[in-house]
């Protein structure tokens, strides 16, 4: 267990909808992030947040948004849902985001279906 | 930009078989370079990394050693298993906006009894 907390498990909607995905980081961690995971694509970096501010950007599209708040839990949140967002998305944690050896934490993620 | 190249897979071995699995990097500045193993089911897990150049990093009998000259981290085992069935996937963090950790497509992996 890497005590990285993310829910829901599995997600279904249909195509427009928004969704919102939730993670909690381990214990005293400060920095999560945010990945995407597809076939077609790999492992894909969307975004960083350290103590509630955003810190590192990557291809995230302008239609998702994220943000974490003063408790550290931070949500994702996917809207004008499309067939091709549908994805596993994985949060992960680290204890502070500032040094390029910091190793991440990853939750078991949240299986997206856009139908 | 940094990216994060790795073979492609699947890769299928029989058990006690020699492993390898090529990762080749691009990045400036000096990253620090991590394998992560994502078993079914779950998030990924951090197996080893090394954080200068001839590092060697290693755990469960996975080595890998941080080539500058030839910006490589290629994962190596003796003698894998089982239980070693799972996907493979080479990273970088880099200082270049942010912290960020860039990962390779990843390497799946099969173990034959």
């Amino acid at each position: 267990d890497s005590g990285v907390t993310q829910t829901p498990k599995h997600l279904i909607t249909a195509t427009g909808q928004r969704v919102t995905l939730r993670c909690s980081p381990r214990s005293g961690d400060l920095s999560v992030y945010w990945y995407q995971q597809s076939l077609d694509q790999g492992l894909q970096f969307l975004i960083q947040y350290y103590n509630g501010e955003e810190r590192a950007k990557g291809n995230i599209l302008e239609r998702f948004s994220a943000q974490q708040f003063p408790d550290l839990h931070s949500e994702l949140n996917l809207s004008s849902l499309e067939l091709g967002d549908s994805a596993l998305y994985f949060c992960a944690s680290s204890a502070e985001g500032g040094a390029t050896n910091e190793k991440l934490f990853f939750g078991s993620g949240t299986q997206l279906s856009v139908l | 930009g940094d990216s994060v190249t790795q073979m492609e897979g699947p890769v299928t071995l029989s058990e006690e078989a020699f492993l390898t699995i090529n990762c080749t990097y691009t990045a400036t500045g000096y990253p620090s370079l991590f394998w992560y193993v994502q078993y079914p089911g779950e998030g990924l897990q951090l197996l080893l990394k090394a954080t200068k150049a001839d590092d060697k990093g290693s755990n469960k009998g996975f080595e890998a050693t941080y080539r500058k000259e030839t910006t490589s981290f290629h994962l190596e085992k003796g003698s894998v298993q089982v239980s070693d069935s799972a996907v493979y996937f080479c990273a970088l963090t880099q200082r270049t906006g942010g912290f960020k950790t860039i990962f390779g497509a990843g390497t799946r992996l099969f173990v034959k009894a």
